[in-house]
Formats: structure tokens, C-alpha cells, sequence
């Protein structure tokens, strides 16, 4: 059984730069993708981005020139990276596995990361 | 912007057959890209529900289905029950954005 934990500074002030790093348990990388997800309070889910074994990533266009995703395939860890946060980046941000036909099957317990000043 | 659009709400009581739409365009649901569902309970994670438009992952009872015509698709539950009470949100995939979006979301309330 797939396990993700997720852990992340979760109190930042504007400008600042977020930082979230997502753990694989019971598997592996393989082929699939590994994406984030948010949910700014109160409304829906947003993708992100995705990250593959081998590094390739994919962004949301609204979020590309921001955002940066690692990946250790070491220590089965996957990293987010979101710079010069704002009060509208406010949300609890979701790390989870792509896996056929795009289906998000296993996530993250989730992290609150809350920008204000 | 790229969206899949929902009913905001859904209700109904107990046993009764509820359906939630998810509207999309020719990029994502009407190209053909897979539709998958998501429930989630305040304060937890989505939990899938269906993916590929009709399949259950084990452990989901069968009365959630989905289908798909067109540019749309549609979440059933069937003999709804209190439990059932939370968010269900659709997803697929957009060709114009290059990733994954997500429906609006949708309450279920039991009355």
C-alpha cells in the first residue's frame, strides 16, 4: 500500500519562498508522475505540476514561471518549490501519485501553508 | 482558463439517487481524455472514487458510477446515504492548459 506523508514550513510572509517535500511509502517512483495539488480555503483543487522519475516536469501555465519541482529518487522524496508567495498562494497544498489514465490514486495528508504579513 | 463546471450543490434524502454533471469542453472531457471523481470530507484529503469515467477502485461501493457523453460527464449514487455527505469533485486532462484540471465542486447534502 502507496503512503504519502508531506511536511513544509506552513506560516510565511509575502515574498517569501514555500517549501513542501512529499515522502513515498510501501513503493516506488516507477513510471508514474508525482504532482501537487492546492486548495486555497473554501474552494476547489488546483493542479500545479508533475514531476517523473527522471525529472521531467510539467507546470500549470498560471503557476510555471514560480514554481519548481525536484525529485529524489535516493530517498523517495518529491519537493515543491513556490516563490515570492502571496496571500492568494494561501492553501493546503496536496502532494499525490499520477498514475494510469491520470488518475490521482494515492495523496498526501495535506499541509496548510498560510502567507500573510 | 481551462474548467470543468459543476452544480454547486446536490441533495437528497436517504436512498434516493442523486446525480452531480461536470461540464467541459472539446480540450479535455470532449477529446476524449478520462474522467475521474474524487470525494472529500472536510479537513482530509480527496479520496479517488472512480477513474477511467466507470471503474470503482476496490473498497468504493457500488453504488457511485459514472458516465460520460460528449463534453460531459455524470457521478451517480445511487440509495444515497448520510455518509455520502461531502464534496465531490471531477478531473481530466486539458490539452490547451497541458495538465490536469478539476471540476468546481460539488456539496452532497442528505437531508
Amino acid at each position: 500500500q502507496v503512503q504519502l506523508h508531506q511536511w513544509g514550513e506552513g506560516l510565511l510572509r509575502p515574498s517569501e519562498t514555500l517549501s513542501l517535500t512529499c515522502a513515498v511509502y510501501g513503493g516506488s517512483f516507477g513510471e508514474d508522475y508525482w504532482t501537487w495539488i492546492r486548495q486555497a480555503p473554501g474552494k476547489g483543487l488546483e493542479w500545479i505540476g508533475e514531476i517523473n522519475h527522471i525529472g521531467g516536469t510539467n507546470f500549470n501555465p498560471s503557476l510555471k514561471s514560480r514554481a519548481t519541482i525536484s525529485i529524489d529518487t535516493a530517498k523517495l522524496q518529491f519537493s515543491l518549490i513556490l516563490r515570492s508567495v502571496s496571500a492568494a498562494d494561501t492553501a493546503v497544498y496536496y502532494c499525490a501519485r499520477v498514475s494510469w489514465l491520470g488518475k490521482l490514486d494515492y495523496w498526501g495528508q495535506g499541509a496548510l501553508v498560510t502567507v500573510a504579513s | 482558463q481551462s474548467v470543468l463546471t459543476q452544480p454547486p450543490s446536490v441533495s437528497g434524502v436517504p436512498g434516493q439517487r442523486v446525480t452531480i454533471s461536470c461540464t467541459g469542453s472539446n480540450s479535455n472531457i470532449g477529446a476524449a481524455y478520462d474522467v475521474h471523481w474524487y470525494q472529500q470530507f472536510p479537513g482530509t484529503a480527496p479520496k479517488l472514487l472512480i477513474y477511467g469515467t466507470n471503474s470503482r477502485p476496490s473498497g468504493v461501493p457500488d453504488r457511485f458510477s459514472g458516465s460520460k457523453s460528449g463534453t460531459s460527464a455524470t457521478l451517480a449514487i445511487t440509495g444515497l446515504q448520510a455518509e455520502d455527505e461531502a464534496d465531490y469533485y471531477c478531473q481530466s486532462y486539458d490539452s490547451r492548459l497541458g495538465g490536469y484540471i478539476f471540476g468546481t465542486g460539488t456539496q452532497v447534502t442528505v437531508l
